[in-house]
């Protein structure tokens, strides 16, 4: 199965700050990696697609990269709503796995 | 406006089964591969099942696999997850998910459906 490693595990930052997201994978993928957004008690959203695909919806601030074995999302000017949860997941294999998950939380 | 409703989710003894059902609207079902995704409490996201378009293929990570069956009714635009021989780690939140095929597991999600496995 392919691991996907997403670090850090929490990240804490003010508002208005930008960040970075990491993932990585225990093989390459090309670029079948997509990013979702968790908020407490709701379902995921998906943010991005095909490692860099935007979705219709999602803020121009959510971008993201790479290909092979790193990925990064990255949220430019972090706002109020996007303290949440992120994963990563790959469709590379036919057997889907997703991240740990990184902790965007308030500093 | 793709809509995805589960249903069936309740409190079930270790050992015995449970089916799950998501009502699909808004989208052509046929067309699209579906997937089951559930989350235990306060845990991470974890890939349960995939099915293709006609049912002819399905997918399981080894959790599950020879205990959980997903399957489809594309006249009924219904999507379904048999569960057997459950145990206290399927306690999750289930959700389903519509699966571009070789894309994300989840463009669009259910609101889940809630199993709890306790005696």
């Amino acid at each position: 199965n392919i691991v996907l490693t997403q670090s850090p595990a929490t990240l804490s930052v003010t508002p208005g700050e930008s960040v970075s997201l990491s993932c990585r994978a225990s093989q390459s993928i090309s670029t079948s990696i997509h990013w979702y957004q968790q908020k407490s008690n709701e379902s995921p959203r998906l943010l991005i697609k095909y490692a860099s695909q935007s979705i219709s919806g999602i803020p121009s601030r959510f971008s993201g990269s790479g290909s092979g074995t790193d990925f990064t999302l990255s949220i430019n000017r972090v706002e109020s709503e996007d303290f949440s949860i992120y994963y990563c997941q790959q469709s590379y294999s036919s057997l889907l796995t997703f991240g740990s998950g990184t902790k965007l939380e308030i500093k | 406006e793709v809509q995805l409703v589960e249903s069936g989710g309740g409190l079930v003894q270790p050992g015995r089964s449970l089916k799950l059902s998501c009502a699909a609207s808004g989208f052509t079902f046929s067309n699209y591969y579906m997937a089951w995704v559930r989350q235990a409490p306060k845990k991470g996201l974890e890939w349960v099942a995939t099915i293709s378009t006609s049912g002819s293929r399905t997918y399981y990570p080894d959790s599950v696999k020879g205990r959980f069956t997903i399957s489809r009714d594309n006249a009924k635009s219904s999507l379904y997850l048999q569960m057997n021989s459950l145990k206290s780690e399927d306690t999750a939140t289930y959700y389903c998910a519509r699966h571009p095929y070789g894309g994300p597991g989840g463009d669009y999600w259910g609101q889940g459906v809630m199993v709890t496995v306790s005696s």
